[in-house]
């Protein structure tokens, strides 16, 4: 069945570090995927998208590719504040309209 | 300003007891869904609707319950079926086609004694 695998947490950087989470996939056909933000107490909020194959989506400084040759699709931040730091969620959304959450990954900027 | 609205964002109830979570959204969107997160934990589907007056059981639907019956409303009950009902609840909807991401509600913190 489709799945979504992202990187065990938490994660821990210094202000101004370059931040990877990386998130793979499992999905027949072409899915669309997504990573999300949660901040605490707080509901899930889109980050960034990407809906085929090559796609790069960003937003805020991150940016995520569509790799469907390596099936993922890594969250990079080349410079993180400590603003960022909150729970990273990879998901992909498959050709029947089905949603896949990874478990999350906490990060935590330390200035 | 368009989105979903969860309320109360804190419920406390006595075990035994059920509890009702509401779930409004005014973006016109089709599908609706539930989610349970548990501490440290991710994204667990309980029930999720496509369409007015229809819904599906997600991964964990035993001791919740739904209705359907406005587009824009998707209430949750959690039952006294539910062994272990304590945990941060999400609502969340989407328009249909695969390019479309979902757009949560802020959450319903739910505490049971």
């Amino acid at each position: 069945g489709n799945s979504v695998t992202q990187m065990e947490g938490p994660v821990t950087l210094s202000e101004e570090a370059f931040l990877t989470i990386n998130c793979t996939y499992t999905a027949t056909g072409y899915p669309s995927l997504f990573w999300y933000v949660q901040y605490p107490g707080e509901g899930l909020q889109l980050l960034l998208k990407a809906t085929k194959a090559d796609d790069k989506g960003s937003n805020k400084g991150f940016e995520a590719t569509y790799r469907k040759e390596t099936t993922s699709f890594h969250l990079e931040k080349g410079s993180v504040q400590v603003s960022d730091s909150a729970v990273y969620f990879c998901a992909l959304r498959d050709t029947g309209n089905q949603f896949y959450f990874g478990t999350g990954t906490s990060l935590t900027v330390i200035p | 300003d368009g989105g979903i609205t969860q309320s109360p964002k804190y419920l406390f109830r006595k075990e035994g007891q059920n509890v009702t979570l509401s779930c409004e959204q005014n973006l016109n969107h089709d599908a609706m869904y539930w989610y349970r997160q548990d501490p440290g934990q991710g994204l667990r589907l309980i029930y999720y609707s496509q369409i007015v007056n229809d819904f599906q059981k997600g991964d964990i639907a035993e001791g919740y319950s739904v209705s359907r019956e406005k587009k824009e409303s998707f209430p949750l009950t959690v039952t006294s079926a539910q062994k272990n009902p304590t945990a941060f609840y999400l609502c969340a909807s989407s328009i249909g086609g695969t390019r479309y991401e979902q757009y949560f509600g802020p959450g319903t913190r739910l505490t049971v004694t």
